[in-house]
């Protein structure tokens, strides 16, 4: 059974500040880790992809991939009341099927 | 506009009665799937289809149908819906699967079965 962990939260960081979020997988065979952005009520968009192991940045957002750990991070620099929302972490296994972790809110107040 | 529709985006039914919730994309992707989403339990993949005519289970596949007939449709059947069904639906639809395949999502159908 493929398994991929999130903490909860709520994740509360004040505006400006570097929001930490973090997911473990099960599947040593992962292949390719997602994360998503769900405001509430509506569906998951998509922040950011990374594959290799190391860091990724796009903007304010940086992924990071540690496949000996079995571990996916995304942090957001300078964060915003708008980044308010649901973090999905998902993973391919490579077998045509996304398993996404149950996700991580955050909370950035003014 | 690139987009996922579903139709209904609300629906209450009662149990028993045979539904069917559509997914249609403009993107001519090949793959679509269907989610459900419920407090706690995160999102869970019902089916997955990679092509025409070509449909898989997902991870919670029992109580449900799909089909594949065209590219464009996914429709999602519950043939004789439960009160466990009572969740939100999401389509799903993607070039292809693998690390570069960004998922597109439909707006979400939120169904109630009494």
């Amino acid at each position: 059974q493929k398994e991929v962990e999130q903490n909860s939260g709520p994740l509360s960081v004040p505006e400006g500040a570097i929001a930490s979020l973090n997911c473990t997988y099960s599947d040593r065979g992962s292949q390719s880790f997602f994360w998503y952005r769900q405001y509430s009520g509506k569906s998951p968009e998509l922040i950011m992809f990374i594959y290799s192991n190391g860091d990724k940045e796009d903007g304010r957002f940086t992924a990071q991939l540690n496949k000996a750990s079995q571990y996916v991070s995304l942090l957001i620099r300078d964060s915003q009341p708008s980044d308010s929302a649901t973090y999905l972490c998902a993973v391919d296994s490579g077998y045509s099927t996304l398993t996404f972790g149950k996700g991580t809110m955050l909370l950035v107040s003014p | 506009e690139a987009q996922v529709t579903q139709n209904p985006r609300y629906l209450i039914t009662v149990t028993g009665k045979k539904l069917t919730v559509t997914c249609s994309q403009n993107m001519n992707h090949e793959y679509m799937s269907w989610y459900r989403q419920d407090p706690g339990l995160g999102l869970r993949q019902i089916y997955y289809s990679m092509n025409v005519e070509v449909t898989d289970k997902g991870d919670v596949p029992e109580g449900y149908k799909v089909s594949r007939k065209e590219k464009r449709n996914f429709p999602l059947i519950l043939e004789s819906p439960s009160p466990n069904q009572t969740s939100l639906y999401f389509c799903a639809s993607s070039r292809g699967t693998g690390a570069t395949y960004e998922q597109y999502f439909g707006p979400g159908t939120r169904l109630t079965v009494t």
